[in-house]
């Protein structure tokens, strides 16, 4: 099994929906939640990042973490066409280095 | 300001051919990643380096050796290439921190025939 499962998509959507991503990940030492968001043919760059259980919000962009489900998510508000990206959930524990990432989640926002 | 650079952007190996992906960064950060992508797996570590001098190996480090060669570069090599390493690969740098943010490269495309 791995460390963080992510639903791989496709998921289609239509412009000015929400949007729901998720991961769930089976290391409990995870703190610190990253989500990276990769167009195509690019290198992923780093959205959002929350430390622990909770929210932030960041614009259209909500991260939330419940550490007692072990679950991930992202949110996105009044989705446009250029949300069009694949996002890749990136959590780490307080002791390493390197991030466990996702298979990351391919979303389209249909116009 | 070009933050991470990548050479080659495409390669195409025949099976046994070796090469050597270079890796650049401008930010005068400590620590270097490389990770291949493929369809359905996401991102894996191959090797990092988390400062200049030292290698690490990550989740897939076999068939790969790499070099810190100062602090702005880090290159993977593939000696003997396989079939199996047809994938893209990106170089990443962070300067550590909570979050450790890392900045990826364009990628390379490498297909092994």
């Amino acid at each position: 099994q791995k460390e963080v499962e992510q639903d791989p998509g496709p998921l289609s959507v239509p412009e000015g929906a929400i949007v729901s991503l998720n991961c769930t990940y089976s290391n409990s030492a995870f703190q610190y939640f990253m989500w990276y968001r990769q167009y195509s043919r690019k290198g992923p760059e780093l959205l959002m990042y929350t430390y622990s259980s909770g929210n932030k919000e960041d614009g259209r962009f909500t991260a939330q973490v419940d550490k007692s489900s072990k679950y991930i998510s992202l949110f996105i508000r009044d989705s446009q066409p250029s949300d069009s990206a694949t996002y890749l959930c990136a959590p780490r524990s307080g002791s390493a280095r390197q991030l466990t990432f996702g298979s990351g989640t391919q979303l389209t926002v249909l116009p | 300001n070009a933050g991470v650079t990548q050479t080659p952007k495409f390669q195409v190996l025949k099976t046994g051919q070796s090469m050597t992906l270079q890796c650049a960064q401008d930010m005068n950060h400590n620590s270097m990643y490389w990770y291949r992508q493929d369809p359905g797996m996401g991102l894996r570590l191959i090797y990092y380096s988390a400062s200049e001098g030292t290698t690490d190996k990550g989740e897939v480090p076999n068939g790969y050796n790499v070099s810190r060669l100062n602090k702005r570069e880090f290159s993977l090599r593939l000696e003997s290439a396989a079939p199996s390493q047809t994938s893209v690969y990106f170089c990443a740098s962070s300067s550590g921190g909570a979050y450790n943010e890392q900045f990826f490269g364009p990628g390379t495309r490498l297909t092994v025939l």
